[in-house]
Parts: C-alpha cells; structure tokens; sequence
C-alpha cells in the first residue's frame, strides 16, 4: 500500500533556530516528491520538488533532500522566523504525475 | 495572476441541502483537481479533470457527489443531498505537469 508518513507530528521551536522534518514514504512506482507548506486557513504552496535523480533542492531558507535508496526525505529549515509556523507536508507522486499520496504533516509552531 | 479563485470561502448549511462549490482555475492549465482535508483523513484526491474531461473519479465518495467542467475557466463540485461527515475543507487545485496550485479552500460546515 502506497504510504507517505511523517514526523514529528507537531514542534515547537525558538525563532531563528533550526529544525528539521522528516518524511519516510513507501510508494511505487515513484515519480517525484514534493514539500508543501500550508498556512492555517489557506491551499498548500509548493516549496519544493524533486524527482529521483535529484538528492537536494533549496528555496530560499528551505532545503529538501531526498535519499531514494532508503526512500527518506526531509526538510530543513534555517533560522526559523515566526512566519514559519504552518504545517509541512510531505507529498510523492506514484507513477502517473496528477496520483499524490498526502503525509499528514508536521505542524510547527514558532514561538518568539 | 490572482491564482486558483474558489468560492465560497465558507458555506455553512442544513442536512439534506444542496451545496455547490465553485472553482476558477489559473489561465492555461489543462489539468483541475478537487480535493477534501479533513482532521482525520488528511487531503483525498476527489476528481482529476484534464481538458474539461474528467479523468479520475475514483474518490468521489458516493453518488451525492458530483462535478463538472463545462469550460476552461470553471468548474463546479456538487453535493446533494449534504450531510454532517461532509463537513470538511475542499481545495481545488489547478496544473500543469509535476506541479498543482491550490486555490484558498470552501470550508463546509453541514449542521
């Protein structure tokens, strides 16, 4: 059965620290895998996209990376600023490109 | 571009009425998703359209639910009649290939 999960499930983290998610996934055939961010009340925004060749891709102070022989990803964030707070999901293509199979997310919260 | 506009932005509604949420997608994709989120289930692909052409309707939950392009620039999700378990966020999300833009979201709320 195709499975994206995610961890941690929610974190709570300082301002202008780091942190990272993590995203294990079992799904195939694969095509691509993706980090949305989704600020509460609104769609998901794509920050990054990466197919199997790729092992990181970064967007400004996000930086995915993608290990396909162990099928982790994870994103980092740097100096986390309060406009951070969102829940990340971790989201993988299998086979045709429209089929995404949705993590549940992880939930940061950013505290001053 | 103003981006994937839907409405509206809240619904809230009795048992047993319709409902009819509306999408605009972005100028130029050939490809229209509706999803649901929900607390537990998370997002479920509802349908796929593809030129106006419904490709995947596999998630559409029962025969309640039901959706139409009839041109590039609209589409319709339908639900007759609505009941509480509707109750959810459904985004539409307009594309082109590896990339889906989602729209703000309908929350719905049946009472």
């Amino acid at each position: 059965k195709n499975q994206v999960e995610q961890s941690p499930q929610s974190l709570i983290i300082l301002e202008g620290k780091n942190c990272t998610l993590q995203c294990n996934y079992t799904v195939s055939p694969f095509s691509n895998l993706r980090w949305y961010k989704q600020d509460t009340g609104r769609g998901p925004v794509s920050l990054t996209i990466m197919t199997f060749s790729e092992n990181t891709k970064s967007n400004g102070r996000y930086t995915a990376t993608l290990d396909a022989d162990t099928k982790q990803s994870s994103l980092h964030i740097t100096a986390s600023q309060l406009s951070d707070s969102a829940s990340y999901i971790c989201v993988v293509s299998a086979g045709s490109s429209y089929k995404l199979i949705f993590g549940s997310g992880t939930r940061l919260l950013v505290r001053p | 571009d103003a981006g994937v506009i839907q409405s509206p932005r809240h619904e809230v509604t009795e048992m047993g009425q319709e409902v009819t949420l509306r999408c605009k997608p972005i100028s130029g994709h050939n490809s229209l998703f509706w999803y649901r989120q929900t607390m537990m289930r998370g997002l479920e692909l509802l349908i796929y359209f593809n030129n106006n052409v419904p490709i995947d309707d596999s998630g559409m939950p029962e025969d309640r639910f039901s959706a139409k392009m009839p041109n590039a620039s609209f589409s319709t999700l339908k639900i007759q009649p609505s009941e509480p378990r509707d109750s959810a966020v459904y985004f539409c999300a307009s594309g082109e290939l590896y990339e889906q833009y989602f729209g703000p979201g309908t929350r719905l709320t049946v009472t």
